[in-house]
């Protein structure tokens, strides 16, 4: 079946301006997790979701940073004025439930310039 | 709070030769430890887990790791790599709601 995709792969943008980023997670997957990864470090969490609701937003760096999964599927990753030190990738991942294996996606790399 | 600590950033190795890449893990609560896999260009890909039971695990692709609680460790071997094992390995703990706690990650580099 197919796994988690992400859209765009990468997205390039300028200082200020607005981007989102989508996630598809596999069918049937309730928990969706959103992680970025700085050059050289680890994926850090920012947000998961159970169903449509954010269960868990700790790690959403400021309020510039949103994400919604309005149908409890496809999930938006929404930054805005964008800043140089957002570049990074940034990783989805789905599991069946809250204690299941996590799927990550190919991720989207931005790139604010 | 839970925390992961990968201490070498990259580790070279001749091909056939055996690896061993370490970590260890802070955690106050049930340990869940988890070793991931990151090819070039690619999403992270898992290789084991620990959760309970034997504390010797078998993964995919000839990994294994031994989770060692008296030593807080975790760490990943293969008695034989090969050049595709070249890529990136993060060790992970589970935290509250799920989420991962990732390690800064050691790049395995396979030279033939």
């Amino acid at each position: 079946g197919a796994g988690v995709s992400q859209t765009p792969s990468n997205k390039v943008t300028e200082k200020g301006k607005y981007v989102e980023l989508r996630c598809d997670p596999i069918s049937g997957h309730t928990a969706l997790y959103w992680y970025r990864q700085s050059l050289g470090q680890g994926p850090e969490f920012l947000i998961y979701f159970q169903g449509t609701g954010a269960a868990d937003d700790s790690g959403l760096p400021n309020d510039r940073f949103f994400a919604v999964r309005p149908e409890g599927s496809v999930s938006t990753l929404k930054i805005q004025r964008t800043e140089r030190g957002d570049s990074a990738m940034y990783l989805c991942a789905s599991s069946r439930g809250t204690n299941n294996e996590q799927f990550f996606g190919p991720g989207t790399r931005l790139t604010v310039l | 709070a839970q925390s992961v600590t990968q201490l070498d950033s990259q580790v070279p190795v001749f091909e056939e030769a055996p690896v061993e890449l370490r970590c260890n893990y802070s955690s106050s609560v049930s340990v869940y430890l988890f070793w991931y896999v990151q090819y070039p260009n690619q999403g992270l890909q898992l290789l084991l887990k620990y959760l309970s039971g034997s504390t010797l695990v078998k993964g995919i692709n000839g990994f294994e790791a031994e989770f060692n609680k008296s030593q807080t460790s975790f760490h990943l071997r293969k008695p034989s790599v090969h050049i595709s094992d070249t890529a990136e390995y993060f060790c992970a703990v589970r935290g509250a709601t799920n989420k991962l706690i990732f390690g800064t990650g050691t790049l395995l580099a396979v030279q033939p």
